[in-house]
């Protein structure tokens, strides 16, 4: 079974400063990995996505995640804060059974960032 | 332009109503999903589908019920053995392979 747990519900940065959302995951196979970028009553708008090439993987509008398999994690960071990064972010992972079929994408509940002047 | 639409954007049915959600896509992707988002829940998944006439129960597919009749539609139909359907639906679909998803824009319904 695979699953995603996301730490912290809630993250609040000045603008400026490091962004740092945190996410571990759980896979009895090596996973693919993404994160997710969701503005009120929208969907959901990729970032970025680790599919076993390079273990840093850089997304769009400066953000970047580190695949660590020793810690199962896969952060996601950005040097300096924006007002316009002030949305909930998701983490998701699929893990590909041995034939390649599997389809299944599993979420966290979210960090909602929050960008303060 | 290629993407998925969903309609309504928002729909409000009465208590005990069946209710239909649209999702079309046109990126000729294999896979489809439904997924349900309530506040502070995340996204949670209700069905998905990896071909045409095949579907697979996510993690909370009581009170719904799917078709893939088409490559490019998924509905869903919440029934009235949901018993608590208020919530933003999001459907999404994925290319066979390393792929991501892709997602609608939502709709949010509303039953009173």
């Amino acid at each position: 079974a695979q699953s995603v747990t996301q730490l912290g519900s809630h993250v609040s940065v000045s603008e400026g400063a490091l962004v740092l959302l945190r996410c571990n995951y759980s896979s009895s196979v090596p996973p693919y990995l993404f994160w997710y970028v969701q503005y009120p009553n929208q969907g959901l708008q990729l970032l970025l996505k680790y599919t076993s090439a390079a273990t840093l993987v850089k997304g769009i509008n400066g953000f970047e995640a580190e695949f660590k398999k020793s810690e199962t994690s896969f952060h996601l960071t950005k040097p300096s804060a924006h007002m316009s990064d002030a949305a909930e972010y998701f983490c998701a992972v699929r893990a590909l059974n041995s034939g390649g079929s599997n389809y299944k994408l599993t979420f966290g509940k979210g960090t909602l960032l929050t960008v303060n002047p | 332009d290629g993407g998925i639409t969903q309609s309504p954007k928002y729909l409000f049915r009465k208590e005990g109503q069946n209710v239909t959600l649209s999702c079309e896509q046109n990126l000729n992707h294999d896979a489809m999903y439904w997924y349900r988002q309530d506040p502070g829940q995340g996204l949670r998944l209700i069905y998905y589908s990896q071909i045409v006439n095949d579907f697979q129960k996510g993690d909370i597919a009581e009170g719904y019920s799917v078709s893939r009749e088409k490559k490019e539609s998924f509905p869903l139909t919440v029934t009235s053995a949901q018993k608590n359907p208020t919530a933003f639906y999001l459907c999404a679909s994925l290319r066979q392979g390393v792929g991501e998803a892709f997602f609608g824009q939502g709709t949010r319904l509303t039953v009173v």
